[in-house]
């Protein structure tokens, strides 16, 4: 089974709707991320959260918000959505003074 | 503020070596990465090298870092068509966030 899985893997919705992005591990990692992929652009940090009570902005938050339900959930929220936020968004975690990311397959968002 | 750069696409020959090259702009990263991503997956690391060191040598895979030009590069050896994936440099600059530049583009062809 996947480490980190994200739900759904693919959305298309409409301007204006709030959707949903949810993040699952089971590494047992306390920091997790949020990023989105735009050619050309490589990942952007939308938020992060280095445990259950602590949320943070990353470069680009605006239109976004997050949730840390649990040390396993990490759930991304857009809620008005707008075609400019149509990428790949992935979900990932870490660990130790290393820091090397596990990411999730990705979530593929289309704004109509 | 700290920036990734790498060239976007590289193409060359099955059996040929790659390399891939980055250059950042933090002189305080602790330790520097090289992800690939492969169609419809996500990123996996596939090496990392620690910023006081000046090489790594992993089977294939070669990691060179200047830090004096703040140069990293990434050498395949006998490049194969499954090494065809985006290859992403990045940084870690302390804070436990990871900076990524906007990937390299291999094309292997045979």
């Amino acid at each position: 089974d996947a480490d980190v899985t994200q739900t759904p893997r693919n959305r298309i919705t409409k301007t204006g709707k709030r959707i949903m992005l949810e993040c699952s591990q089971t590494k047992g990692h306390d920091r997790m991320y949020w990023y989105r992929q735009d050619p050309g652009l490589g990942l952007r940090l939308i938020y992060y959260s280095f445990d259950v009570k602590d949320i943070n902005k990353g470069e680009i938050s605006d239109g976004y918000s997050v949730s840390r339900q649990a040390q396993a959930k990490f759930s991304l929220s857009l809620e008005s959505a707008i075609p400019n936020q149509t990428a790949l968004y992935f979900c990932a975690t870490s660990e130790g003074s290393v820091e090397t990311q596990y990411f999730g397959p990705g979530t593929r968002l289309l704004v109509l | 503020g700290e920036d990734v750069e790498q060239s976007l696409f590289l193409s060359v020959r099955e059996g040929d070596s790659s390399v891939i090259n980055c250059t950042y702009t933090d002189s305080s990263s602790t330790y520097l990465y090289w992800y690939k991503q492969e169609p419809g997956a996500g990123l996996q690391l596939l090496t990392y090298i620690f910023s006081n060191m000046d090489m790594k040598q992993d089977q294939r895979l070669t990691v060179l870092l200047n830090k004096k030009d703040k140069h990293l590069s990434l050498r395949i050896a006998d490049t194969q068509t499954g090494d065809s994936a985006i290859y992403f440099c990045a940084e870690s600059t302390g804070g436990f966030k990871t900076i990524f530049g906007a990937g390299t583009r291999l094309f292997v062809k045979a």
